[in-house]
């Protein structure tokens, strides 16, 4: 079976202080993908990344940063430098590449509170 | 493109009726998925719908169940509701490959009375 586990509920920072969100993982499946989405208030899970199995090079976007290591089964975000617009809930999922279906397997999601 | 759209964002009902929400998906996707999120249950998988075909589903009871069009819009109906079907429902597109990444829409709210 699948797993995704967030084991931070909340998170409170000041903004431009640099806040890191875990994500570990459990399937047994050698091909997957893992993505983060942000849901801001308005309730729509928006996009962040992707990531394959087979690729775990890290990748920056802008002030985002992720941390992909297999070994560890650790998929991990960071916010450089938080805003208050950063202020919503991001949640970590798994995805099975073996088959052609979209079932995406969800943590619990962290909340994430930056203050001015 | 546009993105994502359901209808409608925001429902009340009462407790024994039901209810059909709808999910036009991102133009060009052929396939869209659905899924309830709860403070409970958190995010959950409903079903998977392709070329008109549910193609996976969730662990569900049968009064949730779903249908797609032939111009991939798809709609999801819950019947004889309860109060445990409060929840925020999200649909998801993709063009269909396994390599896809779900693109979702707003939501719709729905409150059992």
């Amino acid at each position: 079976a699948q797993k995704v586990t967030q084991a931070q509920t909340e998170i409170s920072v000041v903004e431009k202080e640099d806040v890191t969100l875990d994500c570990v993982y459990e399937t047994r499946d050698t091909t997957y993908y893992l993505f983060w989405y942000k849901q801001p208030p308005s309730g729509e899970l928006v996009f962040l990344i992707r990531r394959n199995s087979f690729d775990e090079q890290n990748e920056i976007s802008g002030r985002y940063s992720w941390n992909f290591q297999k070994s560890t089964s650790s998929f991990n975000f960071t916010i450089t430098a938080s805003q208050v617009v950063d202020s919503a809930v991001y949640f970590c999922a798994l995805k099975k590449v073996n088959t052609g279906f979209q079932k995406l397997v969800f943590g619990t999601g962290t909340r994430l509170l930056v203050s001015p | 493109k546009a993105g994502v759209t359901q209808t409608p964002r925001y429902l009340i009902k009462t407790r024994g009726q039901q209810v059909t929400l709808s999910c036009s998906p991102i133009s060009g996707h052929r396939s869209v998925s659905w899924y309830q999120q709860t403070p409970g249950q958190g995010l959950q998988f409903l079903f998977e719908y392709f070329s008109e075909t549910q193609r996976n589903k969730g662990n569900f009871p049968g009064r949730f169940s779903g249908r797609q069009f032939s111009n991939s819009r798809s709609e999801m109906n819950v019947s004889t509701l309860e109060l445990g079907d409060s929840a925020l429902y999200l649909c998801a597109s993709t063009a269909g490959g396994y390599q896809e990444t779900q693109y979702f829409g707003p939501g719709t709210r729905l409150l059992v009375l």
